[in-house]
């Protein structure tokens, strides 16, 4: 079974520039949830969807958005990006929310200059 | 709020050698617990899930356990090998209504040959 996977993989914007990354989570699994990794912060939870819907959220201003089709890919997007957005943004899936192991892909480095 | 502590931020080892990872966490309203290892550069690779109302699980070489009461787990790792060099995580997912993964910052263990 394939595993969580993420695009792209790296990403170089500019400051004030949009971006969108894009997770398919394992087959089956219904519940995806993003988080942000930073040296100093850690990894940070940002949100998680299940059937479509938001059902948790995370500190983070509104410019973080996110968003899960009938098929439970998900996208998230951040817009009017800032020097200190740069991070891992790793995405996981799990069966459903809050149950069993959260399984997670390689992430997308996004570079913001 | 959730907070989760990991002892010690870095440890270096011998080949061979058993070893402890410890991860505290504040409330011990918890609703699992699970250990992940990530390498430089890439997302998290599951290693261990203990439910709440479980004190260990096993896998392989690896033992973690769980003391809810005293806000406590430990990641056991026996006969420690240069490719267990990794940064170890522990992750606590709450009771409540939100499924998020509090994470600690994590324990980069360093295996010499």
């Amino acid at each position: 079974k394939a595993g969580v996977t993420q695009t792209p993989r790296y990403l170089i914007k500019t400051r004030g520039q949009q971006v969108t990354l894009s997770c398919s989570p394992i087959s089956g699994h219904r519940s995806v949830s993003w988080y942000q990794q930073t040296p100093g912060q850690g990894l940070q939870f940002l949100f998680e969807y299940f059937s479509e819907t938001q059902r948790n959220k995370g500190n983070f201003p509104g410019r973080f958005s996110g968003r899960q089709f009938s098929n439970s890919r998900s996208e998230m997007n951040v817009s009017t990006l800032e020097l200190g957005d740069s991070a891992l943004y790793l995405c996981a899936s799990s069966l459903m929310p809050g149950q069993g192991e959260q399984y997670f892909g390689p992430g997308t480095r996004l570079t913001v200059t | 709020k959730q907070e989760v502590t990991q002892i010690p931020a870095a440890l270096s080892v011998p080949e061979g050698e058993n070893l402890v990872l410890n991860c505290s966490f504040t409330d011990s309203a918890i609703y699992n617990l699970q250990w992940f290892r990530q390498d430089p550069g890439k997302g998290l690779t599951s290693l261990l899930l203990i439910q709440s109302s479980q004190r260990e699980q096993t896998s392989g070489r690896l033992n973690a356990s769980l003391d809810k009461s005293s806000g406590r787990s430990t990641l056991y790792i026996a006969a420690s090998q240069p490719g267990d060099s990794a940064t170890y995580l522990c992750a606590v997912r709450r009771s409540n209504s939100g499924y998020a993964l509090n994470f600690g910052k994590g324990t980069s263990l360093l295996v010499t040959p």
